[in-house]
């Protein structure tokens, strides 16, 4: 079974471009979430997307945004890129949550942006 | 505000000896706690949940105890090997339509 997988594996952009980040869930799981770990530092939550809806954002300006496909995958938009946007974005799936959901979440590898 | 800290942002630790991690977190009511690896450029992965109601869960080399009243988690390696080297993560969830919250990780480094 194929698990959670991310494109780009790297980004380089310039200040004030705009990324776009992909990620496939694996299969069955409806629930995907977004972090972004910069170098040396902690996951820090993005955004959270559940059947195609938006349920919660994390404290992340409006230039971050996403959405979810039909089919589950999802895409994160950072636009007007900054240099300290420069990071490891991350990618996590899961199961459809309930309020049974015990919210284990696998992740992808990761797609490495960097801002010059 | 919520916070989740893991207090110590690295652990040395001599091969075979048992590592235990610490997290703690304030303003939570989690209903459970989940342990995750991470290793250097790679993506967390899942290692342990504990759910509100336990006290104790083991996994093979791994046990994670969980006393809500303490608000802390401790996970412990036993028989610590140069490959469990890597960054450990602790993450709440409360339940129903909650996220999932990370701590700030401890680094582990198992010293042949």
């Amino acid at each position: 079974e194929a698990g959670v997988t991310q494109s780009p594996t790297h980004l380089i952009k310039t200040r004030g471009q705009q990324a776009t980040l992909r990620c496939s869930p694996i299969s069955g799981h409806t629930s995907v979430y977004w972090y972004q770990q910069a170098l040396g530092l902690g996951l820090q939550f993005l955004l959270w997307y559940d059947e195609g809806e938006e349920r919660n954002r994390g404290n992340f300006p409006p230039r971050f945004s996403g959405r979810q496909f039909p089919n589950y995958s999802s895409e994160l938009n950072v636009n007007a890129l900054e240099l300290e946007d420069s990071a490891l974005y991350l990618c996590a799936s899961s199961l459809a949550h309930t309020s049974a959901s015990t919210g284990e979440l696998f992740f992808g590898e990761g797609s490495r942006l960097t801002v010059l | 505000s919520q916070k989740i800290e893991q207090n110590s942002e690295a652990l040395n630790i001599q091969e075979g000896k048992t590592a235990t991690l610490t997290c703690n977190y304030t303003n939570y009511s989690p209903a459970y706690l989940q342990w995750y690896r991470q290793d250097p450029g790679r993506g967390p992965v899942f290692l342990l949940l504990i759910r509100e109601n336990e006290k104790e869960k083991r996994k093979e080399r791994l046990k994670v105890t969980f006393d809500t009243t303490l608000k802390q988690s401790l996970f412990h390696i036993t028989a610590s090997q140069p490959a469990d080297s890597a960054t450990y993560l602790c993450a709440l969830l409360s339940g129903g339509y909650q996220k999932v919250t990370f701590g700030t990780g401890t680094k582990l480094q198992v010293i042949p």
